[in-house]
């Protein structure tokens, strides 16, 4: 079957950095993206990555390993404001999106 | 970039009426929409895939006669929960896939819905 493992909760503190991990097991691979989802709203794009290596956007980054079939979301400056759940999700072979169960951030000052 | 809207953002309604709700690219054409389900704390659960002019396909558990879809456009499609019992209560979902070549999601709101 298709997988996709996350850690179901995560705490960390305001300016400091965190490293969300993803690790995933699908029929076929076409890209990984990662989503932020604030309690109560829709998702919203944060990144995509489909070639091994490290993309980086601002303060958010997003790594790749397809051998490993692992991915990471390292958010750098940590603000409240990025308190939210974030989800880890594969395209697979059908370009299928299969969805991790999602990280909860908690940010503390 | 790419608008998704769906209304209504929020129903309650009684046990054993229908609810529609509609999904709407604004600024784009989408002949494909997903719709998807929320339980609290949980992932996305892909319910069915929405194709403009044709049936939809949904996905295995999901029941085609309680929830109706409807891609009538290339702008807009809309899902009934037909004869809702408290247990539909959920967080629903749309989007559509992006212009782009990495196929995006551009997801709608939601629509929070209550049953009693």
């Amino acid at each position: 079957g298709q997988n996709i493992d996350q850690p179901t909760e995560m705490t960390a503190t305001e300016g400091a950095i965190v490293q969300i991990n993803c690790t995933y097991q699908t029929s076929g691979f076409n890209g990984l993206f990662w989503y932020q989802q604030h309690a109560g709203e829709a998702p919203t794009f944060l990144s995509y990555n489909v070639l091994d290596g490290l993309e980086e956007k601002g303060r958010f980054s997003s790594f790749l390993s397809r051998s490993k079939g692992y991915s990471y979301l390292l958010l750098k400056e940590l603000q409240m404001k990025d308190s939210a759940s974030y989800l880890c999700a594969v395209l697979d072979s059908n370009y299928q999106l299969i969805w991790g169960a999602g990280t909860k951030l908690i940010i503390k000052p | 970039g790419a608008v998704v809207s769906q209304h209504p953002s929020w129903v309650i309604c009684k046990s054993g009426t229908s609810v529609k709700i509609e999904c709407r690219s604004l600024d784009f054409q989408a002949t494909t929409m997903f719709w998807y389900r929320q339980f609290p704390k949980q992932s996305l659960m892909l319910m069915a895939t929405s194709n403009e002019g044709s049936k939809a396909t949904y996905e295995q558990g999901v029941e085609k006669d309680k929830f109706l879809i409807n891609h009538a456009s290339l702008t807009l499609s809309t899902l009934t929960v037909t004869s809702a019992h408290p247990e539909d209560s959920s967080f629903y979902i749309c989007s559509a896939p992006g212009l782009a070549d990495i196929y995006e999601q551009y997801f709608g709101p939601g629509t929070r819905l209550t049953v009693t």
